[in-house]
């Protein structure tokens, strides 16, 4: 079956660090991936998009990274700040119209 | 940007009684609409795909009967969660792409969600 994973422990970091958070998954030959942000009792916000082709895509603070080989998708956070905590989803197309999404990683930022 | 209103934001109702949830694309026009549940510390779990004048297409699990969607006109879709009961208590939250930028790739827009309470 289709599978995204993602650390499911949160992931706790020291203000101006970089957070890096991971998103694998299975049985999915998606042609591109995408990651939101989720606050608390709130919808998802999109931040970025990464096609099969690209091996890095950067949007400001953000980095994202996709190989298809590992199967894999790699998000930065560089120079994080405590407004950057919340829940970062990682989602995939299943060959349809709409997402699927993974569990999501919890990040906190300390001050 | 593109803009998605869900109405109302929670709600507490008791066992047995329907409640109508709305979801509105206020800058856009939306042809296919997304009801996606999410339970704590869950993933989001796509329920259903409503389509604007034609029925909704129901995830394997979801019963149609007791989730009804009516996309009524391409800014409006409802979510109509019949005698609830306390397990349907959950997260629902609905999105949509931007008619404009309808390709298969272009990011979701959601609403802020709908905390249901079953009592």
């Amino acid at each position: 079956s289709q599978k995204i994973e993602q650390n499911s422990e949160a992931l706790n970091i020291q203000e101006g660090k970089t957070a890096t958070l991971t998103c694998n998954y299975t049985n999915y030959s998606p042609a591109y991936l995408q990651w939101y942000r989720q606050d608390p009792g709130r919808g998802p916000v999109f931040l970025l998009l990464i096609r099969e082709n690209e091996k890095e895509k950067r949007k400001e603070r953000l980095k994202v990274t996709f190989d298809t080989t590992l199967k894999q998708s790699l998000f930065h956070i560089t120079a994080s700040q405590p407004a950057d905590s919340a829940t970062y989803l990682c989602a995939l197309d299943p060959a349809g119209y709409a997402l699927n999404f993974g569990k999501g990683t919890s990040l906190l930022v300390t001050p | 940007g593109a803009v998605v209103s869900q109405h109302p934001s929670w709600v507490i109702c008791k066992s047995g009684t329907s409640v109508k949830i709305e979801c509105r694309s206020l800058d856009f026009q939306a042809t296919t609409m997304f009801w996606y549940r999410q339970f704590p510390k869950q993933s989001l779990m796509l329920m259903a795909t409503s389509n604007e004048g034609s029925k909704a297409t129901y995830e394997q699990g979801v019963e149609k009967d007791k989730f009804l969607i009516n996309h009524a006109s391409l800014t409006l879709s409802t979510l109509t969660v019949t005698s609830a009961h306390p397990e349907d208590s959950s997260f629902y939250i609905c999105s949509a792409r931007d008619g404009q930028s309808s390709s298969y790739n272009s990011p979701l827009h959601f609403g802020n969600g709908t905390r249901l309470t079953v009592t």
